[in-house]
């Protein structure tokens, strides 16, 4: 059964710092992978996936992925944080093979920019 | 719509009292989800809908969870005799493509804002 882990409960950045939101996962196979973004009282929203090629994933709002497939990760990054970006932040996972496979989401990160 | 609406996006229930909750997906949408986000989790995966075929409940918690989507649109989640356990907001999510066969189209999913179920 496919996981996803989000070590850290809550990310500080100071405006205008990169940013990085850490997410691993485990799957059979080879993964789909996902990162959304949830603003208060907000649905989630789609930022970007890594589906094959690149492992670099740019997305939304500036920000950006990198498929590590060896520590199987995919961190999510951005060069220059801004206050605007503070929401929760939420990695999935989805298995390739044939068939439904779901989508598994880690527990989140809130990250917090400060100005 | 241009997105996936929900209702009633607040909730507050008796113990012990049904509940139905309504998601509206994005028009031509095959793929539809419920989610359920118990405070301060990430979303945990319910059933899932192709068309109106119901392909997967295995996340639904108990048989007092009942979920439809009877003409492949508008779905409906039940849930029957209420538990302080069952308070959570209750996400929908839909894709335009199949989650059935993978491969480079695999798309995102578009969510709702949620119906916040309260049960005292």
């Amino acid at each position: 059964a496919q996981s996803v882990a989000q070590p850290e409960d809550q990310v500080n950045v100071a405006e205008g710092n990169p940013l990085t939101v850490k997410c691993t996962y485990s799957v059979s196979g080879n993964p789909y992978l996902f990162w959304y973004v949830q603003y208060p009282n907000r649905g989630l929203q789609f930022l970007l996936k890594y589906i094959t090629g690149d492992n670099l994933v740019k997305g939304s709002y500036g920000f950006e992925a990198e498929f590590n497939k060896s520590q199987t990760s995919f961190h999510l990054k951005k060069p220059s944080a801004l206050v605007s970006d503070s929401a929760l932040y939420f990695c999935a996972v989805r298995g390739m093979n044939t068939g439904f496979q779901k989508l598994v989401f880690g527990t989140g990160t809130r990250l917090l920019v400060s100005p | 719509g241009a997105g996936v609406s929900q209702s009633p996006r607040y909730k507050v229930a008796k113990r012990g009292q049904d509940v139905a909750l309504r998601c509206d997906p994005i028009s031509g949408h095959v793929s539809l989800f419920w989610y359920q986000q118990a405070l301060g989790q990430g979303p945990e995966f319910l059933t899932y809908f192709q068309n109106e075929a119901q392909l997967d409940k295995s996340g639904l918690p108990s048989d007092r969870f009942f979920a439809e989507r009877p003409e492949g649109s508008v779905s409906t989640l039940k849930i029957q005799r209420t538990q302080q356990e069952d308070s959570a907001v209750y996400l929908c999510a839909s894709s335009l493509v199949r989650w059935t066969s993978g491969g480079p189209n695999t798309g995102e999913l578009f969510f709702g804002e949620g119906s916040r179920l309260t049960v005292l």
